[in-house]
């Protein structure tokens, strides 16, 4: 799992594999973000969830998130090899206007 | 389409030198955040404002200044650049639900 002060975790996976990548936080937090970064690019959100929610899906993805044991989790079904990037977890703190971000995890499909 | 753009996309510098990082945003965002992302590190905060003329400190500002001119624009000051500063730097901007949109990054190498 990924946050604070472990290393960035490496995920290595077959085409068509399901996998699932976790992150813990050490603060209360209503909402996590999922990003995903690739190669030369700036991270892009792909997935926002809310404690209200539970479990969000979108595509192939799916969020979970668990306020009780201050966790969250990223699937993805049935990856594909364009699903290679490094996926980031970040909740809000304080006054709402910046994030903590985990270390990210870096996950590469092969064909 | 929303957009983050920032300049030079690659600089090189040498130590001691001094390096000014652009980035305009024309989602009409109020908040805007300089960070820096280094291998083990994941992404670190090193400025943000909430408006032209506003600053706040981030999590690793040392050796770091910055300004907002305008709602659009926000930069990223190195008055006397370190090989420490050596590093990949990230300009975003965020909405009301804390979703960050970044640019596609500028590659400082400090010699």
């Amino acid at each position: 799992s990924q946050w604070g002060e472990e290393n960035l975790q490496a995920l290595s996976i077959q085409e068509g594999e399901d996998v699932t990548m976790n992150c813990s936080y050490k603060t209360y937090t209503t909402v996590v973000h999922w990003y995903r970064q690739d190669s030369g690019r700036g991270p892009a959100l792909i997935i926002l969830i809310r404690s209200n929610e539970r479990e969000k899906r979108s595509g192939r993805l799916r969020a979970t998130l668990d306020t009780s044991s201050q966790s969250s989790s990223l699937s993805i079904t049935a990856a594909q090899c364009e699903d290679t990037a490094v996926y980031f977890c970040a909740t809000v703190v304080g006054d709402n206007s910046k994030l903590i971000w985990g270390l990210g995890t870096s996950l590469v499909v092969n064909p | 389409e929303a957009a983050v753009t920032q300049s030079p996309r690659n600089k090189v510098t040498v130590t001691g030198g001094n390096v000014t990082l652009s980035c305009r945003q024309t989602n009409s965002h109020n908040y805007m955040y300089w960070y820096r992302q280094d291998t083990g590190h994941g992404l670190r905060l090193i400025h943000y404002s909430y408006g032209a003329g506003n600053l706040q400190i981030g999590d690793v500002p040392d050796g770091y200044k910055a300004t907002r001119t305008t709602q659009e624009d926000f930069f990223l000051l190195l008055e006397l650049a370190s090989p420490s500063q050596t590093s990949l730097y990230f300009c975003a901007s965020s909405d009301r639900q804390n979703t960050l949109y970044f640019g596609a990054g500028t590659r400082l190498s400090v010699l």
